[in-house]
C-alpha cells in the first residue's frame, strides 16, 4: 500500500485567512486527488491535481478558492483560501499508484476549523 | 453523472449477528463499486471493490459485497460481526475510463455507521 502523509493533521483558522495543506506520498503514483468531508456528509472529490500544470477543477469548485500544486510525482498542496465558517471539512488527499489494479489510497485527512 | 445511496445512516448490531449494509447507485453507464472503512480517527481503507467478473466480491475482514446490476445495488455482508468492525462504512462508484481503468475520481454514499455492541 502507498503510505500517504497530510500536514497539518488539523488547524483552527480564522474566517478571511488562508491554510495550505500538504499532501506526501512514500513512493511515485500515478494520479492524486484532493477530496472533501463536509460534517455529517460524504466525501465530495474537489479537483485531481496534474503534475506540471494546472489541476483539473470539478463542478462548484474553482481555482480561485481551492489553488493545487503538484510539482512532482510524490507531492501536492491544497490552500483553501479566503476562508468561512462552510469550509469547515476534512480534507483528503488520494492517490492512484496503478492503471491497471485501480490500487486507490487515501491519506488521514486534515480537519480544517474556521471559526 | 452517477449517485450512490447508501439506504441506512446507522446499523446497531449485536457482536456475533450477521450484517448488511446496503447501497444503490445510478448511473446511465457502466461503473466500478467499491466499499471503504473510515474506522474512529483513521483514514480510509479499502474493503472491497468490483470491476468485472464475478458478482460476488470477497473482501478484507470477512467482509462480501454483490454486485446486482438489475437492481443496481451492491451491498454489503458480514456473517458474523465483531466488536473492532466498529466504524463508518462508505459506498463508492467510479465510471471507468475508455481504456478500462478507473482514476480514482469517486463518487461516494453518505455513509453508515456501524455499531457493533457486546
Amino acid at each position: 500500500s502507498a503510505v500517504i502523509s497530510q500536514k497539518p493533521s488539523r488547524d483552527i483558522c480564522q474566517r478571511g485567512t488562508s491554510l495550505t495543506i500538504q499532501c506526501q506520498v512514500d513512493s511515485q503514483v500515478t494520479m492524486m486527488f484532493w477530496y472533501r468531508q463536509q460534517p455529517g456528509q460524504s466525501l465530495t472529490l474537489i479537483a485531481t491535481a496534474n503534475q506540471g500544470s494546472e489541476a483539473t477543477y470539478e463542478s462548484g469548485f474553482v481555482i480561485d478558492k481551492f489553488p493545487i500544486s503538484r510539482p512532482n510525482l510524490t507531492f501536492s498542496t491544497l490552500t483553501v483560501s479566503n476562508m468561512s465558517p462552510e469550509d469547515s471539512s476534512i480534507y483528503l488527499c488520494s492517490v492512484v499508484r496503478g492503471r491497471r489494479n485501480n490500487e486507490q489510497f487515501f491519506g488521514p485527512g486534515t480537519r480544517l476549523t474556521v471559526l | 453523472a452517477q449517485s450512490v445511496t447508501q439506504l441506512d445512516s446507522q446499523v446497531p448490531v449485536f457482536e456475533e449477528a450477521p450484517v448488511e449494509l446496503r447501497c444503490n447507485y445510478s448511473s446511465s453507464v457502466s461503473v466500478y463499486l467499491f466499499w471503504y472503512v473510515q474506522y474512529p480517527n483513521q483514514g480510509l481503507q479499502l474493503l472491497l471493490k468490483y470491476l468485472s467478473g464475478s458478482t460476488l466480491v470477497k473482501g478484507i475482514n470477512g467482509f462480501e459485497a454483490e454486485f446486482n446490476k438489475s437492481q443496481t445495488s451492491f451491498h454489503l455482508r458480514k456473517p458474523s460481526v465483531h466488536i473492532s468492525d466498529t466504524a463508518e462504512y462508505f459506498c463508492a462508484v467510479s465510471r471507468p475510463n475508455a481504456g478500462g481503468t478507473s482514476y480514482g475520481k469517486l463518487t461516494f454514499g453518505q455513509g453508515t455507521i456501524l455499531t457493533v455492541h457486546p
